[in-house]
């Protein structure tokens, strides 16, 4: 059973606001993920981390920034939101090591107005 | 990571078997072939994985051929709740190295 956790599930903001999606795994994991993924398209990652104080760059640019200061959390910050913004956001954990599968949380889909 | 190429779509009639192919004919030695799903906007959920030899667990088989240039994955008895779209990844067995991405997919459609 999954223990990974995103909230908000939805989230209607107007543009210009602050906001921060949570993300938190009670498994232990060292690396985080987080996607963007539009309606019908693919998965793009655009941030992940190793563990506490790591961060890293996905391959889809984004705006938004992340933080690891403990290993259960990974939140995603987007300073002014706008309409481009809006998109459904995935997080994700592993264990460290590449034989080992990622578990996923439900998303939070984001509309910006 | 090496690439993978997959259909862009099948469908398959409920109970019978579905079989999903993937190529990645520039995969190296150590990298594994991972199979995720994605069902309508949910997270992705992990299938199975491989490195050389085929592998089952109670949701899938995975077959991979023997110069590990291709791999196909089995749904024995496919039912409705099986459409979603397919991920075929291959990746490196690292300590922390590689990323997890993900291509398009085959989107699978069970039909009663």
């Amino acid at each position: 059973e999954a223990d990974i956790y995103q909230t908000p599930r939805y989230l209607v903001i107007g543009t210009g606001k602050k906001i921060t999606l949570e993300c938190s795994q009670t498994m232990g994991h060292d690396k985080m993920y987080w996607y963007q993924q539009d309606p019908g398209m693919e998965l793009h990652l655009i941030h992940y981390s190793y563990g506490v104080n790591s961060t890293e760059k996905g391959d889809l640019s984004s705006e938004s920034t992340v933080s690891r200061i403990r290993t259960e959390h990974f939140p995603l910050t987007l300073e002014s939101a706008r309409p481009s913004h809006t998109s459904q956001y995935l997080c994700a954990s592993s264990e460290l090591g590449g034989r080992t599968e990622a578990f996923f949380g439900q998303g939070t889909r984001l509309t910006v107005v | 990571d090496a690439k993978t190429t997959q259909p862009p779509s099948m469908d398959c009639a409920e109970g019978r078997a579905a079989n999903l192919p993937c190529n990645h004919s520039t995969i190296s030695g150590n990298e594994y072939v991972y199979w995720y799903r994605q069902i309508h906007s949910q997270g992705p959920q992990y299938i199975i994985h491989g490195l050389k030899n085929n592998e089952t667990n109670e949701m899938a088989s995975l077959i991979i051929t023997e110069d590990r240039k291709s791999s196909t994955l089995i749904l024995p008895h496919a039912t409705l709740r099986d459409t979603a779209v397919y991920y075929c990844i291959v990746r490196v067995d690292e300590t922390s190295g590689s990323r997890l991405t993900f291509g398009e997919g085959t989107q699978l459609t069970v039909n009663p």
